[in-house]
């Protein structure tokens, strides 16, 4: 069982579409990141949340906004998305920033 | 930033070899994190080595740091069909940031 819980599962979305992916872990954890990966390539870095704040932005283009509502909750707000924005995206979270990480099952997305 | 290189970037086995995966790096690593994904699956921790020549096991699982702590390798003994899965160093950079190895995929041979 993962400690760290993504919903939802899969989404399918047209590029006019607006919607959210959500990340909740309560392991007391602090930092909490958000990862693309396409298939058969690693994890890439999106966005990191230290304490709440957003600390690592990887120059990730405005149709994906984070957002951290408190330490256990991590979303990501998808808006006007493009078909080579499909894969799976991937919440972690950590103790501490750059600590060792927990990941959830993902989400694994779809734009038509 | 600092770039690390892992290899091989595939590796079939027989049931029952050795399976050695590196991970090399131009400058001073500050740790190192080893993570597991099995196909369809999410990255799992394994193992964070911080000292330098530090070598960790976990069962037939055996993870080293140089000396240097420019390079690192995770070795397992007597693979096992449960072992499938890519294997993938991940590093530091700069302060919070970590950067995921391009990973070695393991498939073995029943």
């Amino acid at each position: 069982d993962t400690e760290v819980t993504q919903t939802p599962k899969h989404l399918v979305m047209g590029m006019t579409n607006k919607k959210s992916l959500k990340c909740e872990q309560h392991m007391g954890h602090r930092a909490m990141y958000w990862y693309k990966q396409k298939a058969k390539k690693p994890p890439e870095l999106m966005f990191v949340y230290s304490y709440e704040k957003l600390s690592i932005n990887e120059s990730v283009p405005s149709r994906f906004s984070p957002e951290c509502p408190n330490s256990s909750l991590l979303n990501l707000h998808l808006h006007a998305l493009q078909p080579e924005d499909s894969a799976l995206y991937l919440c972690a979270s950590s103790q501490v920033a750059a600590g060792p990480q927990h990941f959830g099952d993902g989400t694994r997305l779809s734009i038509l | 930033g600092q770039q690390v290189m892992q290899i091989p970037q595939y590796q079939h086995v027989q049931e029952g070899e050795d399976f050695t995966t590196y991970c090399n790096s131009s400058t001073t690593l500050s740790n190192i994190q080893w993570y597991k994904q099995r196909p369809g699956g999410h990255p799992v921790f394994l193992i964070q080595l911080v000292k330098s020549g530090e070598v960790k096991k976990q069962k037939r699982l055996t993870f080293q740091f140089g000396e240097a702590k420019k390079n690192s390798s995770l070795h397992i003994t007597a693979t096992q069909t449960t072992d499938v899965g890519t294997y993938f160093c991940v590093s530091l950079q700069g302060a919070q940031k970590l950067v995921f190895g391009q990973g070695t995929r393991l498939t073995i041979n029943p």
